[in-house]
Order: C-alpha cells, then sequence, then structure tokens
C-alpha cells in the first residue's frame, strides 16, 4: 500500500519558538494532502486541506497565521506551528490522497507528529 | 456542525466477535468508513459503505448500516490478538470530500 511518513516523529519545544513538521509520500504524488490534530481520547480534528501549488484551506477555528501550510510537491507537504504554545501540544497528523484513484475516501495516513511545548 | 460518536473502549476473548458500534448526525452523508489505528502507525482504510447500502461483507469484517437510525457498526468475526487497535468510523459526503471521524473505539482482544 502506499507510504507516508511524517517527520519529526517527537519534538520538544520552548514556548515561543516555531516547530517545523513534514510530510511525505513516498511511493506516490498526492494531489492532496490533510492536516489532523489528535486530541487524547478525542476524534481527529481536521485542520486544513492543500492541494499542490495552491494555498491551503483551513478549517473554521483553525488560524491559518499559526499554523503555516506549504504543499511545494506533489509529495511533500510541510506544517510549521509559529510561536508554538502548551495549548499547542498535541499528536498532528497528515495524509495524502491520490487524486480520484483508489477507494471512496480513502486517505493514507502518517504515524503522526507528537508535539510538545514546554 | 456533523458529528460522529462512538463507545471508547471494547474488550473481546479471542475467538469472539466485536462489534463496534457508531452513530452520526449528517443526513448528507454518502459514504461511511472504518479506519484503524495500530499503535506507532498510520489509520489505515479497512472498508467503507456507500449510504444506499445496509450491508457489507470483506471476510471477517461486516459493516451494517441503519441509515434511518444513522448508525454504523463493524463485526470483526473470530477476533485475533492482531486486531487489537483503536477502530475509527468516518463519514464524508462525496468521495473526495473531506473526513468526519469518530472518537475511536479501542478494541482490547484478551487471550
Amino acid at each position: 500500500g502506499a507510504v507516508v511518513s511524517q517527520h519529526p516523529s517527537r519534538v520538544i519545544c520552548k514556548s515561543g519558538t516555531s516547530v517545523k513538521i513534514e510530510c511525505r509520500s513516498l511511493d506516490f504524488q498526492a494531489t492532496t494532502m490533510f492536516w489532523y490534530r489528535q486530541f487524547p481520547k478525542k476524534s481527529l480534528m481536521l485542520m486544513a486541506t492543500s492541494n499542490e501549488g495552491s494555498k491551503a484551506t483551513y478549517e473554521q477555528g483553525v488560524e491559518k497565521d499559526k499554523f503555516l501550510i506549504n504543499h511545494a510537491s506533489l509529495t511533500l507537504s510541510t506544517l510549521t506551528v509559529t510561536s508554538a504554545h502548551p495549548e499547542d501540544s498535541s499528536f498532528y497528523i497528515c495524509s495524502a490522497r491520490v487524486g480520484s484513484s483508489g477507494r471512496p475516501g480513502e486517505q493514507f495516513f502518517g504515524p503522526g507528529t507528537r508535539l510538545t511545548v514546554l | 456542525g456533523e458529528d460522529v460518536e462512538q463507545s471508547l473502549f471494547l474488550s473481546v476473548r479471542e475467538g469472539d466477535s466485536s462489534v463496534i458500534n457508531c452513530t452520526y448526525t449528517d443526513s448528507s452523508s454518502t459514504y461511511l468508513y472504518w479506519y484503524k489505528q495500530e499503535p506507532g502507525a498510520g489509520l489505515q482504510l479497512l472498508t467503507y459503505i456507500f449510504s444506499n447500502m445496509d450491508m457489507k461483507q470483506d471476510q471477517r469484517l461486516t459493516v451494517l448500516l441503519n441509515k434511518k437510525d444513522k448508525h454504523l457498526s463493524l463485526r470483526i468475526a473470530d477476533t485475533q490478538t492482531g486486531d487489537s487497535a483503536i477502530y475509527f468510523c468516518a463519514e464524508s459526503r462525496s468521495a473526495g470530500n473531506m473526513l468526519t471521524f469518530g472518537g475511536g473505539t479501542r478494541l482490547m482482544v484478551k487471550p
């Protein structure tokens, strides 16, 4: 199956610093990538949808200036958490979709990045 | 907005059947999905069902959909220890549209 990687898998940073998380589709080209945030014992919350070469579409309540998304190529999307604060500590997951092919709703998920802001 | 609800936890013995339930509120849901999340791995699509179907079987997996009650279930026959994971149900209005996930049900299979 299609593989999506994320880097880093864990990051600890000081409050006020910025953190970049990379999401890569390893063996396919992803026309669309999604970024989710997973809270403990709660569902994945979609943060934004990004299509290669265009601006990301953010969900309501997600600050686009705080969570910068760049989908520079068909295999790479990055999420930068700017001026991170402890409340940004969470598990961030990306997923990728291959155009209109594949099973309906099939997104290939990365393993996630655990962000801890001190 | 749309809401998808699941119970948090289910424990079964190896060899028994597991039934994971999910309810959703969006009457426009067209596709409903079951994803599996194993420790350290990304979510993996297990199966999906169109809203005009009421049942779908795929090997040990049986999906039942009651559209009137907006209730979806996943039955795993002959549950194995390798089935221990978190199972998420999700819905979308179209095949390429955004997914709305439930909170996940942690399935624990005891030997």
